[in-house]
């Protein structure tokens, strides 16, 4: 199974502050990467897939970059609402694996 | 509009079985593969199954295997994930996703609200 590590498990950041979570995978997957916000008690939010490509709605604050086994998810400048736990996802082959989340705090 | 809900969470004991179900509208249902993901109380999100548009393709999680069955019925919009043999570390909320295609290789790209399984005598 592919594992993803996700780095780091949280950090503490300030609004307008650009912020960058990564995420590496135990073998290579292409681009078969996605990212994920989520809220307290609300369901995950799609944000990137195809490690770069924007999810239709989702601000261009939002930036995604890598291929192969290393991958980062980009906030360009925070803001009150994007306070939230990030997850990457590999969905390159059965059995899809997410990392293990990035809490991002004031 | 995509919506996505969830049914058939509850409690159950130890070793018991749950079937929980996922009724789908505002996009055509059998042109798309369908996931099912899990989340324990405070911890992080895991993958538990998909099945791709046509039920020919169908993965399971290592922790699933074997007491799991994930089934779809595209004339009824509708997923399903039959859970026998259900032990304390499956409980948790379980979310249906709509895969971003038909196949095996998609992200997801809209997520139901989720149904809270609870296991515990």
């Amino acid at each position: 199974d592919i594992q993803m590590t996700q780095s780091p498990s949280s950090l503490s950041a300030s609004v307008g502050d650009r912020v960058t979570i990564t995420c590496r995978a135990s073998q290579g997957i292409s681009n078969y990467l996605a990212w994920f916000q989520q809220k307290p008690g609300k369901a995950p939010k799609s944000l990137i897939y195809a490690a770069s490509s924007l999810q239709s709605g989702v601000p261009s604050k939002f930036s995604g970059s890598g291929s192969g086994t290393d991958f980062t998810l980009t906030i360009s400048s925070l803001q009150p609402e994007d306070f939230a736990t990030y997850y990457c996802q590999q969905y390159n082959s059965y059995p899809f694996t997410f990392g293990g989340g990035t809490k991002v705090e004031i | 509009e995509v919506q996505l809900v969830e049914s058939g969470g509850g409690l159950v004991q130890p070793g018991r079985s749950l079937r929980l179900s996922c009724a789908a509208s505002g996009f055509t249902f059998d042109d798309y593969a369908m996931h099912w993901v899990r989340q324990a109380p405070g911890k992080g999100l895991e993958w538990v199954s998909g099945i791709n548009w046509n039920s020919g393709s169908i993965g399971y999680a290592d922790s699933v295997k074997g007491r799991f069955t994930i089934s779809r019925d595209n004339a009824k919009n509708s997923l399903y994930l039959q859970m026998n043999s259900l032990r304390a570390e499956d409980m948790a909320l379980y979310y249906c996703a709509k895969g971003g295609c038909s196949s095996t290789n998609c992200n997801f790209d809209y997520w139901g609200q989720g149904t809270l399984v609870t296991v515990s005598s």
